[in-house]
């Protein structure tokens, strides 16, 4: 089974809407955190917001919130008043800090997501 | 304020030869990771490493190698270079605790 799975892989938004992109998760493990990263055309990866399992309000970082729903493990990406420079592939990815296994992220297959003026 | 430095941006190979990716990071971070990323798929981890002179496999290692013997440098060796290896690869570090990866800008690499 995917342990991240994005559903959308894309999605065409006005400008200044507000956009969800969707994330659900597959970890047994009790300590977790889940990373949203945003690739532009240019292909750089870019840090932009992190929740940890443990933490009891949702992260924000200035126009991104994440809607992280623990019982249905699921990790949205909230962008608010979307602008033209938000158009990028967004991954989202999760790192298990007891899974036994390989550290490192693990990431889902990406939404490529186009703003419209 | 560097951060990652990956060389080359792009590179050619032919089938059976081989070559050095470098990675250098200048954030004294303990934590390096070598990551693969084919054509609309996201990035998979090839190798890591948690400090210097330790290293270890991750989800696609096999046709690759990596060494650590400082902390800041972290290079991904290509031994027989085969088709399958054309992707873009990227170098990561991270702080402790649960800091983000910071990436590299990729190295994009095709075997013909």
């Amino acid at each position: 089974a995917q342990k991240i799975t994005q559903t959308q892989p894309g999605m065409f938004v006005q400008e200044k809407e507000a956009v969800t992109l969707d994330c659900t998760y597959d970890t047994s493990d009790p300590s977790y955190g889940l990373f949203w990263y945003k690739q532009p055309s240019s292909g750089e990866m870019i840090f932009l917001i992190y929740q940890g399992s443990y933490d009891q309000q949702n992260a924000t970082e200035g126009r991104y919130s994440l809607n992280f729903q623990k019982a249905r493990k699921s990790a949205n990406l909230v962008i608010s008043a979307s602008q033209l420079g938000d158009s990028a592939m967004y991954f989202c990815a999760m790192r298990e800090w007891n899974g036994g296994g390989a550290d490192g992220l693990t990431f889902g297959k990406g939404t490529h997501l186009i703003i419209q003026p | 304020n560097a951060g990652v430095t990956q060389t080359p941006k792009f590179r050619i190979l032919k089938i059976g030869q081989s070559m050095t990716l470098q990675c250098a990071q200048d954030m004294n971070h303990n934590y390096m990771y070598w990551y693969r990323q084919d054509p609309g798929m996201g990035l998979k981890l090839i190798y890591y490493s948690v400090g210097a002179g330790i290293t270890d496999k991750g989800e696609v290692p096999n046709g690759y190698n990596v060494s650590r013997s400082t902390t800041e440098d972290f290079p991904l060796r290509l031994e027989l270079a085969a088709p399958s290896q054309t992707s873009v690869y990227f170098c990561a570090s991270r702080g402790g605790g649960g800091q983000p990866q910071h990436f590299g800008d990729g190295t994009r690499l095709s075997i013909l």
